[in-house]
């Protein structure tokens, strides 16, 4: 599976929209990119997922450049409730069977 | 349902002692995931179940550690003669077949080995 890189760190102000970025630039034709999030002292939970073109679901958005190379999560209002460490993931849906988590996108929403 | 379901969700230890954790799927997921998570640390794989059959195990996965899923419903993960490095917390997840990276996750269940 290909791998990601994703900021440690950022910021956002509470209303405003959260934008998070990853690399994927290694990306496979047949890897689709996930997005989950990690509440403090809970267990992940997926976002949303996609391949080619941009998704939406209640949670977030998702942008896929073109090229495949990277993609940006959307959190169109953050809340307090939306600080959590975000996690970017290249997998495909044959092959091995293991999810490879990175260290993620601490996000801090500020009120 | 409510979701993945995790037993115990604190496990406190000595070193040596054996440890059972307990996972209960979403009750139409086929694939169940263990993964081992420290701190600061993103999640790390460690076996993987379709229906009751352990189909990947990580190099992680040591001779102590065994895992099982009996008739393909809960799934059990035993670590055997415990030591300090096992102290983490271990994370379950399910998915449907069809939805391999779409998995659901438990609370998880942590250990401290004193």
């Amino acid at each position: 599976d290909a791998k990601t890189t994703q900021p440690p760190s950022m910021d956002c102000a509470e209303g405003r929209a959260a934008n998070l970025p990853c690399n994927h630039s290694t990306i496979s034709g047949n890897e689709y990119v996930y997005w989950y999030r990690q509440i403090h002292s809970q267990g992940p939970q997926y976002i949303i997922h996609g391949l080619k073109n941009n998704e939406t679901n209640e949670m977030a958005s998702l942008i896929i450049t073109e090229d495949r190379k990277s993609s940006t999560l959307i959190l169109p209002h953050a809340t307090l409730r939306d600080t959590a460490v975000y996690y970017c993931i290249v997998r495909s849906h044959t092959g091995g069977f293991k999810t490879i988590f990175g260290a993620g996108t601490r996000l801090f929403v500020k009120a | 349902d409510t979701g993945v379901s995790q037993d115990p969700r604190h496990k406190i230890t000595k070193r040596g002692q054996n440890v059972t954790f307990r996972c209960d799927p979403i009750s139409e997921h086929n694939r169940l995931y263990w993964y081992r998570q420290t701190l600061g640390q993103g999640p790390e794989f460690l076996t993987y179940f379709q229906n009751e059959a352990q189909l990947e195990k990580s190099r992680l996965l040591s001779d102590r550690f065994s895992a099982e899923r009996p008739k393909g419903s809960f799934s059990t993960l035993e670590i055997q003669r415990t030591e300090q490095g096992d102290s983490a917390m271990y994370l379950c997840a399910s998915s449907l077949l069809s939805e391999p990276g779409e998995q659901y996750f438990g609370p998880g269940t942590r250990l401290t080995v004193t």
